[in-house]
């Protein structure tokens, strides 16, 4: 079975301060990643997703993931934090099995940045 | 382009009804996902469906169902609704593929009483 971890429920980060969300994944077989964003009373928007080459991916927003075999991580960074960047941020796996995939998602990391 | 599309946006239930859930995905996706999204489970996959056809299924009981249309638009159904419904109910619609994301609509809050 797949699973996704988020260890950290809320992290505080000050306007202008790189960011850090963690995410580690457990699968059998290549795993998809996938980071998305959700503000209040919003549906979850996608930021990025690791497939295949490069580990450090480029995203939306200024955000970018580094996709790390060995510890089974794809943590989601920023090098300068914005207010605006508050929300909600969710980091998902994705494996075929067959012809189908499913998404399974962390329990979700509450970001809080201040001025 | 237009996006992933729910109706109604907000719903309120009696325990026992059952209620219909609709989603229009983003014209030329295929696959359409529901997931439920409560503060103590989070995000839990339903089903998916592909061409009209139920490709994966989560562990919800027999009570959630769907369906999809030649069109690509989607219903779930709750039947015999209960209190631990009451949930954020969200649709995702995408190419199909493992490798492509997953793009969401602004979900349905539905509240059983």
């Amino acid at each position: 079975a797949q699973s996704v971890a988020q260890p950290e429920d809320q992290v505080n980060v000050a306007e202008g301060n790189p960011l850090t969300v963690k995410c580690t994944y457990s699968v059998s077989g290549n795993p998809y990643l996938f980071w998305y964003v959700q503000y209040p009373n919003r549906g979850l928007q996608f930021l990025l997703k690791y497939i295949t080459g490069d580990n450090l991916v480029k995203g939306s927003y200024g955000f970018e993931a580094e996709f790390n075999k060995s510890q089974t991580s794809f943590h989601l960074k920023k090098p300068s934090a914005l207010v605006s960047d508050s929300a909600l941020y969710f980091c998902a796996v994705s494996v075929l099995t067959g012809t189908a995939s499913k998404l399974t998602f962390g329990t979700g990391t509450r970001l809080q940045v201040t001025l | 382009k237009a996006g992933v599309t729910q109706t109604p946006r907000y719903l309120i239930k009696t325990r026992g009804q059952q209620v219909t859930l609709s989603c229009s995905p983003i014209s030329g996706h295929r696959s359409v996902s529901w997931y439920q999204q409560t503060p103590g489970q989070g995000l839990q996959f339903l089903f998916e469906y592909f061409s009209e056809t139920q490709r994966n299924k989560g562990n919800f009981p027999g009570r959630f169902s769907g369906r999809q249309f030649s069109n690509s638009r989607s219903e779930m159904n709750v039947s015999t609704l209960e209190l631990g419904d009451s949930a954020l109910y969200l649709c995702a619609s995408s190419h199909g593929q493992v490798s492509y994301e997953q793009y969401f609509g602004p979900g349905t809050r539905l509240t059983v009483t």
